[in-house]
């Protein structure tokens, strides 16, 4: 079964500079999860995205932004990087945005030097 | 203070032994449970989820246990192999003026020897 996609599964950006995280849901899902995970510490919710609009907004910075498009895909935007924005960064994806099992990606993994 | 708390922090344990994670939550409203089994650098897998209702749930050598009047979740883990070596994560989902939200634990690291 198709599952959750990330892309790219490494980046590594220098301070300051922008990176863009992509996230591919399962098929017919219609609502996505940001998460960023620091080292050792659980995931922090970061935005959430139900038919295209914004859904619910966590601790995600001003220096990020998110979008979900058309075909569902949804798009993490960050800029002005700093150290410590260096984390696995989580997608997860449902059908609905109600309870419904929210089934994760493999993650990026973002390192700031 | 985290709304959802695990212990141990970390386990060691032999192969073939088992195990007991616990999970305490103070998340209100309560809608379900939920026990992720999240391997280094990859994404949470899901391995078993509860409602209010339900006491205990099981898949394949792991077996959840919920006490909704206690607010404790227990994830058992029998005849433990190699692979189970991971971090257990305990994430229960709350509904907040018609939000639903997922709250994470702060995870068991599990090591299983040879």
């Amino acid at each position: 079964a198709a599952g959750v996609i990330q892309s790219p599964r490494h980046l590594i950006k220098e301070k300051r500079e922008t990176a863009t995280l992509k996230c591919y849901p399962i098929p017919r899902h219609d609502t996505v999860y940001w998460y960023q995970q620091g080292p050792g510490q659980d995931p922090q919710f970061l935005i959430s995205f139900y038919e295209k609009m914004q859904s619910d907004k966590g601790s995600i910075p001003d220096r990020f932004s998110a979008q979900q498009f058309s075909d569902y895909h949804s798009e993490l935007n960050m800029s002005s990087l700093e150290l410590g924005d260096s984390a696995l960064y989580f997608c997860a994806s449902s059908l609905g945005q109600g309870n419904d099992e929210q089934y994760f990606g493999p993650g990026t993994r973002l390192t700031v030097t | 203070k985290n709304q959802v708390e695990q212990s141990p922090q970390s386990l060691i344990i032999l192969e073939g032994k088992n195990c007991t994670l616990q999970c305490n939550y103070t998340v209100s409203p309560f809608s379900n449970l939920r026990w992720y089994k999240q391997d280094t650098g990859r994404g949470p897998v899901s391995l078993t989820i509860m409602t209010f209702s339900e006491n205990t749930k099981s898949n394949g050598r792991y077996t959840a246990t919920l006490d909704a009047d206690t607010k404790q979740s227990s994830l058992h883990i029998t005849a433990s192999q190699l692979s189970d070596s991971a971090s257990y994560i305990c994430v229960v989902s709350g509904a907040t003026s018609g939000t639903y939200k997922y709250i994470f634990g702060t995870g068991t690291r599990l090591k299983v020897l040879a």
